[in-house]
């Protein structure tokens, strides 16, 4: 059984553009739930998606926005990218919507210049 | 509304102490509590939770929370520290009836273990 995976590692955009990161759900999850880190930080409930919808979504502008692949696989976009985004982004994964565990990602560093 | 505060942001022990890091919490309704483990460059690891049964919780490496009503508190504790134990703690807190994305973490403790 593979675990939550993400990709890239690490990435760097400059102010005013747009990025994609990517999440494989653990084998079996059907939820997929996104939280941005900031430095010194807990991470923040950014949106979860169940079942290729949007299920749920914190205090976060629509400038996030997001997707859930037939697979369960998911990816977060961001545009117009800000100083403030600057953060580690997480992944996490569970089997339903009401499932108390969740199984969480090694992250995406993104740093914004 | 929920919400914890971790005093302290950085607590150090020496090896084979004991190891006691401190959650309160606020919640409208008997909240569900987590701790979560979070090691440099991997994401956050489930140590323990409460979920209404049994006040005293025990997770994996020997850490064990207990759920303290009376002073909304939740706070963890080791016996006794190991080197690998050196990492991010993060307590959660979320409601029942939420999602389970639904989380609301505090600002973590950094624990260092000197040797």
């Amino acid at each position: 059984e593979t675990g939550v995976t993400q990709s890239p590692t690490h990435l760097i955009k400059t102010r005013g553009q747009q990025v994609t990161l990517r999440c494989s759900s653990q084998s079996g999850h059907n939820t997929v739930s996104w939280y941005q880190q900031a430095l010194g930080q807990g991470p923040q409930f950014i949106f979860q998606y169940y079942r290729e919808e949007e299920n749920g979504r914190g205090n976060f502008p629509p400038r996030f926005s997001g997707l859930q692949f037939p697979n369960y696989s998911s990816e977060l976009n961001v545009n117009a990218l800000e100083l403030d985004d600057s953060a580690l982004y997480l992944c996490a994964s569970s089997l339903r919507t009401g499932e108390e565990t969740q199984y969480f990602g090694p992250g995406t560093r993104l740093l914004v210049l | 509304a929920q919400s914890v505060t971790q005093l302290g942001s950085h607590v150090s022990v020496s090896e084979g102490a004991l190891v006691l890091l401190r959650c309160n919490y606020s919640s409208s309704v008997p909240p569900y509590l987590f701790w979560y483990v979070q090691y440099p460059n991997q994401g956050l690891q489930l140590l323990l939770k409460y979920t209404s049964a049994a006040t005293l919780v025990k997770g994996i490496n020997g850490f064990e929370a207990e759920f303290k009503k009376s002073e909304t508190s939740f706070h963890l504790t080791k016996p006794s520290a190991h080197m690998s134990d050196a990492a991010e703690y993060f307590c959660a807190v979320r409601r029942p009836d939420s999602s389970a994305s639904k989380i609301i973490f505090g600002s973590g403790t950094r624990l260092s273990i000197r040797p």
